[in-house]
């Protein structure tokens, strides 16, 4: 089993949809989970950051972590055709240079 | 404010030479990582920079290596190329420590024939 599993997509939506993203994990002294987004031929870019369990907004952008099932979410309201993009899961025990990502989910939002 | 440079963009390389990746941290971060991002395997972590010392070491074989020099640029030196070291090699960089966010540059195409 992967440290970190996630779905590869794609995921396709219509404008205005709310999508939502998710990752499993199989570690369990995981306590920083974070949201990333990779536009095609770019580096990736910081979404959303949580510590431990809960929920965590951020305009359209909402986080949810469950340590209990191990399980991660990333909910996107009103999704946008600027919205289409890779999103990855990542999470560490503590530190940036222990990330482990998930593979990455392709988001695809039409107009 | 520039972000996190990488040179050059794309890079081809024969099997069995050696390739040499270079990374500008953005202004003020004195911490650099690299890290590696294969077709179907995801990023994975290689190696963490500081103050000019390597901190962290990922799961790669000893031929992929790096420096950061005395202004906080990095190089990643890759020997012995093998047909699966071809990936976007990602290098991101954050101020000091591993527990300060880090940015991201473009990456480095690098591909193996």
């Amino acid at each position: 089993q992967k440290e970190v599993e996630q779905d590869p997509g794609p995921l396709s939506v219509p404008e205005g949809a709310i999508v939502s993203l998710n990752c499993t994990y199989s570690n369990s002294a995981f306590q920083y989970f974070m949201w990333y987004r990779q536009y095609s031929r770019k580096g990736p870019e910081l979404l959303m950051y949580t510590y431990s369990s809960g929920n965590k907004e951020d305009g359209r952008f909402t986080a949810q972590v469950d340590k209990s099932s191990k399980y991660i979410s990333l909910f996107i309201r009103d999704s946008q055709p600027s919205d289409s993009a890779t999103y990855l899961c990542a999470m560490t025990i503590g530190g940036y240079s222990t990330l482990t990502f998930g593979k990455g989910t392709m988001l695809l939002v039409s107009p | 404010e520039a972000g996190v440079t990488q040179s050059p963009t794309h890079l081809i390389k024969t099997r069995g030479q050696q390739a040499t990746l270079r990374c500008s941290p953005i202004s003020g971060h004195t911490s650099v990582y690299w890290y590696q991002q294969a077709l179907g395997l995801g990023l994975q972590f290689l190696l963490w920079y500081d103050e000019g010392e390597e901190r962290n070491r990922g799961n790669f074989p000893p031929r992929f290596s790096g420096r950061q020099f005395p202004n906080y640029s990095s190089e990643l030196n890759v020997n012995a190329l093998e047909l699966e070291d071809s990936a976007l090699y990602l290098c991101a960089s954050s101020l000091e420590g591993e527990n300060t966010e880090a940015f991201f540059g473009q990456g480095t195409r690098l591909t193996v024939v």
